[in-house]
Formats: structure tokens, sequence, C-alpha cells
């Protein structure tokens, strides 16, 4: 099925350890994009990306890495896991003017 | 500030009643603005997206309105089903800003039978 597809959907980490978030879509969109979503806030942007070997930052970007090799993936590092960064992260994807594709989400809870 | 703020924050409806979710935004300039609909556990889902010449748009039982002067959506569901139970999130997109998308808060919608 085509879409977003994200792994893993569940994880725990403890303070300090890294992990990679991945993300992976087959529509060939140009522009991915991650987000976290915490309680009774927004969902906020982290990093982006415009196209493979391009990406920038977004509102939240501390504390997160992410590369763009190929058009498919765009993971998204936490380099040293801090309790803060408890939340549901989310990736999408788009082309154009058309809407956005979500990925169905990665609950992550660091202790 | 680019902000987007939609009420209520949570509303509680009868199968088969309407409801109309809020949505207020200041991002400018404005691009077109979206709702999503969000199932617990899974990522928002496109139900409309209007441009600023666009003052209403309808997706079966889903009716979005725009009015780009006063800066305010709205989305109006009518005879709702249980099925309809989930939060719906306003977000708007800023011209020129790179695909950027400012996002609401959302509002949890609870329809009871």
């Amino acid at each position: 099925n085509a879409g977003v597809t994200q792994t893993p959907k569940f994880q725990v980490l403890k303070t300090g350890q890294s992990m990679t978030l991945q993300c992976a879509q087959d529509m060939n969109h140009e522009y991915m994009s991650w987000y976290r979503q915490d309680p009774g806030m927004g969902l906020r942007l982290i990093h982006y990306s415009v196209g493979a070997g391009i990406t920038d930052q977004g509102e939240v970007p501390n504390g997160y890495n992410v590369s763009r090799s190929t058009t498919e993936d765009f993971p998204l590092r936490l380099l040293s896991a801090a309790p803060s960064q408890t939340s549901v992260y989310f990736c999408a994807s788009t082309q154009g003017a058309r809407g956005y594709t979500f990925g169905s989400g990665t609950r992550l809870t660091v202790v | 500030k680019n902000q987007v703020e939609q009420s209520p924050q949570s509303l509680i409806i009868l199968e088969g009643k309407n409801c109309t979710l809020q949505c207020n935004y200041t991002v400018s300039p404005f691009s077109n603005l979206r709702w999503y609909k969000q199932d617990t556990g899974r990522g928002p889902v496109s139900l409309t997206i209007m441009t600023f010449s666009e003052n209403t748009k309808s997706n079966g039982r889903y009716t979005a309105t725009l009015d780009a002067d006063t800066k305010q959506s709205s989305l109006h569901i009518t005879a709702s089903q249980l099925s309809d139970s989930a939060s719906y999130i306003c977000v708007v997109i800023r011209h020129n800003a790179g695909n950027m998308l400012t996002f609401g808060g959302g509002t949890r919608l609870m329809v009871k039978p």
C-alpha cells in the first residue's frame, strides 16, 4: 500500500541512549518532515527536507538530527535521549500543493 | 506570531446531531488551510484543503468554511456518527514558507450513542 511507513511504533529509551526513528514513503514525494505531538499542543515541526540531500531545521530541532540520502527515506536521530523528548513522533510527506500524508506515528518514552 | 487557535478543546455530542468546530489563525501570509481528522493512535488524515479564494468546501458529511478577511474557519459535521469520534486539527500553511505548516491544538470530539 502506498503511503508513509514509520518504525518502530513504540519505543522506550533510557536517558542518554541514542536511537533512529525510521520513515519511508513510496509516493516519490520531494518534501518530507518530522513532527512531535505533545498533549495539549499542536504538532510541532522538528526538521524537514525539500529533496534528497537537502534538510533544514524546523521549530524544535534541538536534540535531533536528520539526513536525506534518498527520496524515499528520512530518518530522525535522537543523539542523547532526554525525558523531555517523550512524545509521539509523526513523519509526513507531500508533493507540491497536494495534501500531506502522515505516518501512523512512533510513541517514544524516555525514562 | 503565526498561531492557530481552535475551539472548543473538547466536545461531546449525541449520535445523529450536528456540530461545528472553530479555527482562528494569525498566520500570514496565508496560502491555504486544511482540516485533518486524527483517530486515536493514528496519524492525521486530510479532510479538506481550502485556498484563499474558497469560502466553502465539502467532503461528505464534513463542510469547511473559510473567511480570509476575519481569518476564521469552521468545520461542520452533519448527522454525526460514532466513527466521527476523533481529534480534528486545523492547519494553516504560510505562503512562500517552504510548505511549513502551523497546527492548531485540535478539538477532541466524542460522539455518544
